[in-house]
């Protein structure tokens, strides 16, 4: 079946500081792929996507490329600010439409990250 | 302007005592799916319609069930809660096919006691 692989957390960095959070998959056909962030107290919001290899999603200043080659999907942010601070899911969706998937999601098992002034 | 709502934001119930949630959602999307989320962890989906279609996850205890009467509204209903069902409920609706983002409500907490 379908699964993803987050680094493990927390991850705590100082403001302005390089953020990457790792984010590996397994899926046997074409999926896309998502990071969804959530903030304390708050359900899950979309943050970017890519929906074919080789597809970079971006907003507020993250990045991330689908690599098939290497199957991943890592968050970047050149600069973070202690607004950041969420937890991060990466997350796919299965690879065939229609039927019965429905655009179901699998989830890594999101990454806690804190960003000190 | 909120797409997806929930209510109510937070839920305490005793063991045993069964309890609904709601969901509804102003983006008429076909699909909707209701997450559990305990402390820490990932969402874990229970099950989701599409449309009228109702699509339970293999290991989603019968203990939660789930009814939608129309297209905006969906609820999820905890037959006698345990304490292990204490959890944040997400709800969250789509389009349904694989491109697509799925968006959440806020989410209800609920605590069992």
């Amino acid at each position: 079946g379908n699964s993803v692989t987050q680094m493990e957390g927390p991850v705590t960095l100082s403001e302005e500081a390089f953020l990457t959070i790792n984010c590996t998959y397994t899926a046997t056909g074409y999926p896309s792929l998502f990071w969804y962030v959530q903030y304390p107290g708050e359900g899950l919001q979309l943050l970017l996507k890519a929906t074919k290899a080789d597809d970079k999603g971006s907003n507020k200043g993250f990045e991330a490329t689908y690599r098939k080659e290497t199957t991943s999907f890592h968050l970047e942010k050149g600069s973070v600010q202690v607004s950041d601070s969420a937890v991060y899911f990466c997350a796919l969706s299965d690879s065939y439409a229609g039927g019965t998937s429905y655009g179901k999601l699998t989830f890594g098992q999101g990454t806690i990250l804190t960003v000190h002034p | 302007d909120a797409m997806v709502i929930q209510n109510p934001r937070y839920q305490v119930t005793q063991f045993g005592k069964p309890v609904t949630l709601s969901c509804s959602q102003t983006l008429n999307h076909n699909v909707m799916y209701w997450y559990q989320q305990k402390s820490s962890q990932a969402p874990k989906l229970l099950f989701h319609y599409y449309d009228k279609d109702f699509n339970n996850e293999a290991d989603t205890p019968d203990n939660f069930q789930s009814r939608r009467p129309n297209t905006s509204f969906c609820f999820l209903d905890i037959r006698s809660p345990g304490l292990g069902d204490t959890a944040m409920y997400l709800c969250a609706t789509s389009r349904g096919t694989r491109t697509d983002t799925q968006y959440f409500g806020p989410g209800t907490r609920l605590t069992v006691l």
